[in-house]
């Protein structure tokens, strides 16, 4: 069974540099996608983007030029960073696992994370 | 982006009820269309994939049918286990999801 765990600071001052980690525990990262989401509290759900083992990336328009993801197969840690946070990036992050091979783009997630809370406040 | 809008924003229902919750696309996006199930503080889970298909696990009172821009969610006899928010989520652009249905007991 597929746990994925995602970690990080908590709370980050304003104009910082997020980053989170996800790790993928009784399973591997290749040959899937990864993505990232994000939910502001009481509010719906934001696709932030994905990262697919080969390392080809796909950003959400609206957070690309902030937002890099990357990898590591040795440790089947996924990685996000965010930066120029401003109060707007405040939320709960969840990795998920996509689809698998190259052509699943469009798979919907089926194993999630926890979330993290992230606190973006001075 | 693809705009996804939900209908209704939140209802209340019984257990036993039949619901069913709409979402339309803002243009085409054929059968690419999943829907997931929240409760409070977890993740989101998933109920239904390509528009109809279920995942191995969920429940048969669950059913989605729909293509192009227009689907539905049907729950067929309300469950306690039922009461939460549900999400439409397109994947066939840039990934997008509606604003989510909150199902709540009346």
């Amino acid at each position: 069974q597929v746990e994925l765990r995602e970690s990080g600071p908590g709370l980050v001052k304003p104009s910082e540099t997020l980053s989170l980690t996800c790790s993928v525990v009784g399973g591997s990262i290749r040959n899937y996608y990864w993505h990232w989401i994000r939910q502001p509290a009481g509010k719906g759900l934001e696709w932030i983007g994905h990262f697919y083992f080969s390392g080809s990336t796909n950003y959400n328009p609206s957070l690309k030029n902030r937002v890099s993801m990357s990898a590591d197969t040795s440790t089947s840690q996924l990685s996000l960073k965010l930066t120029s946070l401003t109060a707007a990036d405040t939320a709960v992050y969840f990795c998920a696992r996509g689809g698998y091979g190259s052509a699943s783009y469009y798979y919907a997630p089926d194993y999630w994370g926890q979330g993290t809370l992230v606190t973006v406040s001075s | 982006d693809i705009q996804m809008t939900q209908s209704p924003s939140s209802l209340s229902a019984s257990v036993g009820d039949r619901v069913t919750i709409t979402c339309r696309a803002s243009e085409n996006i054929n059968s690419y269309l999943n829907w997931f199930q929240q409760k409070p503080g977890k993740a989101p889970k998933l109920l239904i994939y390509a528009a109809s298909t279920l995942p191995s696990g969920v429940p048969s009172r669950f059913s989605g049918s729909g293509s192009g821009t227009h689907f539905t969610l049907t729950i067929t006899s309300l469950q306690p286990e039922d009461f939460a928010t549900y999400y439409c989520h397109q994947s066939y652009d840039t990934w997008t999801f509606g604003q989510g249905t909150r199902v709540e007991m009346k």
